[in-house]
């Protein structure tokens, strides 16, 4: 069964710092991947996907398949980047879950 | 920009009770999903919903669980006899058909559902 890894439950960075948010993940298929986000008292919503290969909010995140990895980084932070951040994949395999981690909580201190 | 919505924001009920938890999905979206969170847990996928019928289910969703779409904008999660686990943030979303399993799926603000 596919199972995705968030090992970081909450990440403090200053303002202007680089961000790393980890996202590791176990599928023996070629998985779609995501990175969803929460911000405070606010619903989930998609901040990017693999497939798209595109930058949102100063955000990316790369593939590596040979480390099974999606890590979201932004090179630096700004206060508005402070919420719950969620890696998710979907196997593609005829199937449309999202399979979820357990979220990272990053605050950027001003 | 249309939305998902939920209804109730909260609901409290007895152990034992059925409890009903309603979704309105985007109007031109055809795959309907529910999710759920325990308090300091992750989302759980529960159950999927398409042309009628469910697509997938986890092992969460049991007989004690149902889905229904009883009108063309309704999207609904009925537990028969709700047990104290059963607590939780349910989250509705739904997404287009173009794109497959690629696709954004858009998530309602959940129900808080707790059982006593």
């Amino acid at each position: 069964a596919q199972r995705v890894t968030q090992p970081e439950k909450l990440l403090s960075v200053f303002k202007g710092a680089p961000v790393e948010l980890k996202c590791n993940y176990s599928y023996s298929g070629s998985p779609e991947l995501f990175w969803y986000v929460q911000y405070s008292r606010q619903r989930l919503q998609l901040l990017l996907r693999h497939i798209s290969r595109e930058s949102i909010k100063g955000f990316t995140a790369d593939l590596n398949k040979g480390e099974t990895s999606f890590h979201l980084k932004k090179p630096f932070a700004q206060e508005e980047d402070s919420a719950m951040y969620y890696c998710a994949l979907v196997t593609g395999a005829g199937s449309y879950q999202l399979t979820f981690g357990k979220g990272t909580k990053l605050s950027v201190i001003p | 920009e249309p939305e998902v919505t939920q209804t109730p924001s909260h609901q409290v009920t007895q152990m034992g009770q059925e409890v009903i938890l309603r979704c309105v999905p985007i109007s031109n979206h055809l795959y309907f999903y529910w999710y759920r969170q325990i308090l300091g847990q992750k989302v759980e996928f529960l159950v999927s919903f398409y042309n009628n019928e469910i697509s997938e289910k986890s092992e969460i969703f049991d007989d004690q669980f149902s889905v229904e779409r009883p009108d063309g904008s309704n999207f609904t999660l009925k537990i028969r006899s709700t047990k104290l686990e059963d607590s939780a943030m349910y989250f509705c979303a739904s997404s287009t058909l173009a794109g497959g399993p690629w696709n954004e799926q858009f998530f309602g603000p959940g129900t808080r559902l707790t059982v006593l």
